[in-house]
């Protein structure tokens, strides 16, 4: 099955700077890459998402790429906010008949510091 | 538009016992996903439902099932409770036919085992 790896665990980064998440995914046929953010003891929020025919997404400070060959995606998220501090998942989903079954990272806490 | 409810919001239960938490998807959704997110952790997928099946299932004992209704709503049982099963439950719904769509969360049931 799919194996999605998450790094950093954690991120600490001053107010206005900017942050980068990276995964990694092993099954070649994930098509499908969506970014979580989830504040404390709250529900995940769908926050951005590429899909595997796209290199890269943007909106507004945040931006998604994507590299398939290297089988790796990334979240950007520039001049940082306070309430940015969160955990953001990456997950993956492969096509075809188990299209709806995602896997997750394992997260990564983001911190910024005013 | 009601978005993914979910029931109870908390729950605590003795080791051994059974449990029974409750998810309506999203309005226009047809496929409910469960997950178990341990403190700390990413959300582990624990199985899907779509046409009142059983569609997809991860690595989680045959203490766990599920059921789908014929409104799509769906429940998760626990049976025979360990200490290890507290976590956040979270149900997520999408629509089957969409391939490369996201999946939206509810807010989940915090069940702690005592």
């Amino acid at each position: 099955g799919e194996n999605v790896e998450q790094h950093p665990s954690t991120l600490s980064v001053q107010e206005g700077d900017s942050a980068v998440i990276k995964c990694t995914y092993s099954d070649s046929a994930s098509n499908y890459f969506p970014w979580y953010k989830q504040e404390l003891g709250k529900r995940p929020q769908l926050i951005i998402d590429i899909r595997s025919n796209v290199g890269e997404k943007k909106d507004q400070r945040i931006a998604v790429t994507l590299n398939k060959t290297a089988k790796h995606f990334s979240l950007h998220i520039t001049e940082t906010q306070p309430e940015d501090s969160a955990v953001y998942f990456c997950a993956a989903r492969r096509g075809g008949y188990n299209f709806n079954k995602f896997y997750f990272g394992s997260g990564t806490k983001l911190n910024v510091k005013p | 538009d009601a978005g993914v409810t979910q029931s109870p919001t908390h729950l605590i239960k003795t080791r051994g016992q059974q449990v029974t938490l409750r998810c309506s998807p999203k309005s226009g959704h047809d496929t409910v996903s469960w997950y178990q997110q341990a403190l700390g952790q990413g959300p582990q997928f624990i199985f899907q439902y779509y046409e009142e099946e059983e569609r997809q299932r991860g690595n989680f004992p045959d203490r766990f099932s599920g059921h789908q209704f014929p409104n799509y709503s769906s429940e998760l049982n626990v049976n025979a409770l360990l200490l290890g099963d507290s976590a956040l439950y979270l149900c997520a719904s999408s629509v089957r036919t969409s391939a490369q769509q996201p999946q939206h969360f509810g807010d989940g049931t915090r069940l702690s085992i005592l």
